[in-house]
């Protein structure tokens, strides 16, 4: 399969647990992006990076939230002391070449948090 | 801030029927206009959109842009069961992907 892959599937944590996950981009795209979907509403973007360069962050990014594409590869998200507004769907996408062109969208993460 | 509006939320149509999904945008620095379909899972993508006028055609599924007015629609003929889903639009500007909310069609047999 070529297409882009999160792991894990679901996740439930208690509150003030640490969690991460991780994407695993198509393998030519050198962008990686990170998005969280909560019931009702569109992705909301949190954070890209163009190989192992994160470039952007969005302020839904609280300091609890760290990311990092080490080999410019694939990606981990990490969420420390998980609150539960952090519960929602956590989709990883990657595209070719910059941001105009099409992202493509792995099956994201469930993340609950109890 | 950049800004993506979709109407209606929500449609609920009869098999066959044509239906069209709106999505109006406001953005500091125009690169393209996408469209994703959404079941139960992670969006798909259908079009990207990145010149006025120009008709992008995929089986019962089209879309076309207007830059000066702001604005995009998707357009689904003959529509099928399986057509129900989320549509979701998505405007690139300045930053990666700025989503509407998306329009939730149900199609009934």
């Amino acid at each position: 399969d070529t297409g882009v892959s999160q792991d894990p599937r679901h996740k439930i944590t208690k509150r003030g647990q640490n969690v991460t996950f991780r994407c695993d981009p198509i393998s030519e795209h050198n962008r990686l992006y990170w998005y969280r979907q909560t019931l009702g509403q569109g992705p909301e973007f949190l954070t890209y990076f163009q190989n192992e360069a994160q470039l952007e962050k969005s302020r839904l990014l609280s300091d609890r939230f760290s990311a990092e594409r080490p080999k410019g590869s694939f990606s981990t998200l990490e969420i420390q002391r998980t609150e539960q507004g952090d519960s929602a769907m956590y989709l990883c996408a990657s595209s070719l070449w910059g941001t105009g062109s099409e992202q493509y969208f792995g099956p994201g993460t469930r993340l609950t948090v109890t | 801030e950049d800004k993506v509006v979709q109407s209606p939320l929500s449609l609920v149509v009869h098999e066959g029927d044509t239906v069209t999904l709106n999505c109006s945008y406001e953005v500091t620095n125009f690169r393209s206009l996408l469209w994703y379909k959404q079941e139960k899972k992670a969006p798909t993508f259908l079009f990207m959109l990145t010149s006025s006028g120009i008709e992008k055609k995929s089986g019962r599924l089209s879309s076309i842009l207007d830059k000066k007015e702001l604005f995009s629609i998707l357009n689904i003929t003959a529509t099928q069961t399986g057509d129900s889903a989320v549509y979701l639009c998505a405007n690139s500007g300045n930053t990666p992907l700025v989503f509407g909310k998306g329009t939730r069609l149900s199609v009934i047999a």
